[in-house]
């Protein structure tokens, strides 16, 4: 099932930088997405979503953005910090069920 | 805060065996989930359930799967007869509507090893 993709499967910024991390979908049906941050020992946790009728939404240094016709989404985290170290999930939505598909995730780590 | 909390939060146990996983559901939520995770894999989906009953479930969800509500805040999965694939980390998560829109809370997991 690779209906949410998320083709890297780590990243290394220095701290103050931009983090940006991508997923890419294949399902139209999909209208909502959310993502994720995820510790060690810890079950994830809501970072920020977006709806399809959206382009984008910003929570404080979290910006996501949607790019409907080329079925991509990305997260923005500016400015990064060692704090934000973890494993990010895409995951995807339709407004008829709650069931949210999730990517591979990716691991970011913020060097001090 | 609210938040979800599972029990146990390691389950060892032998092929064949039944075993139960416990979530407490944060308290005025009315949207239940399962999901797994096996070790280097993706989270999965496995089943929803609203007001005692299931909404959705996914094809790993077989026979050998159920969840029930016992009371007003226990949510459980039960496998009956454990696989060694059934090894993975089990994620309850719980929401207040039904719809993805609504942000999905998610326990710390039950890291469980069938041997």
């Amino acid at each position: 099932d690779q209906q949410v993709k998320q083709n890297s499967p780590s990243l290394s910024v220095q701290e103050g930088r931009i983090s940006i991390l991508n997923c890419d979908y294949t399902n139209s049906m999909f209208d909502y997405f959310l993502w994720y941050k995820k510790y060690p020992a810890e079950g994830p946790t809501f970072l920020i979503s977006i709806s399809s009728i959206k382009d984008k939404n910003e929570d404080g240094r979290f910006t996501v953005f949607l790019n409907k016709s080329a079925k991509h989404l990305s997260l923005h985290i500016v400015p990064s910090q060692p704090g934000d170290s973890a494993v990010y999930f895409c995951a995807a939505g339709s407004s008829n069920t709650g069931k949210l598909i999730f990517g591979q995730g990716t691991t970011l780590q913020v060097k001090p | 805060e609210p938040e979800v909390t599972q029990t146990p939060s390691h389950q060892v146990t032998q092929m064949g065996q039944e075993v139960i996983l416990r979530c407490v559901p944060i308290s005025n939520h009315l949207y239940f989930y399962w999901y797994r995770q096996i070790l280097g894999q993706k989270v999965e989906f496995l089943v929803s359930f609203y007001n005692n009953e299931i909404s959705e479930k996914s094809e790993i969800f077989d026979d050998q799967f159920s969840v029930e509500r016992p009371d007003g805040s226990n949510f459980t999965l039960k496998i009956r007869s454990t696989k060694l694939e059934d090894s993975a980390m089990y994620f309850c998560a719980s929401s207040a509507q039904a719809s993805s829109y609504n942000e999905q809370f998610f326990g710390p997991g039950t890291r469980l090893t069938v041997l």
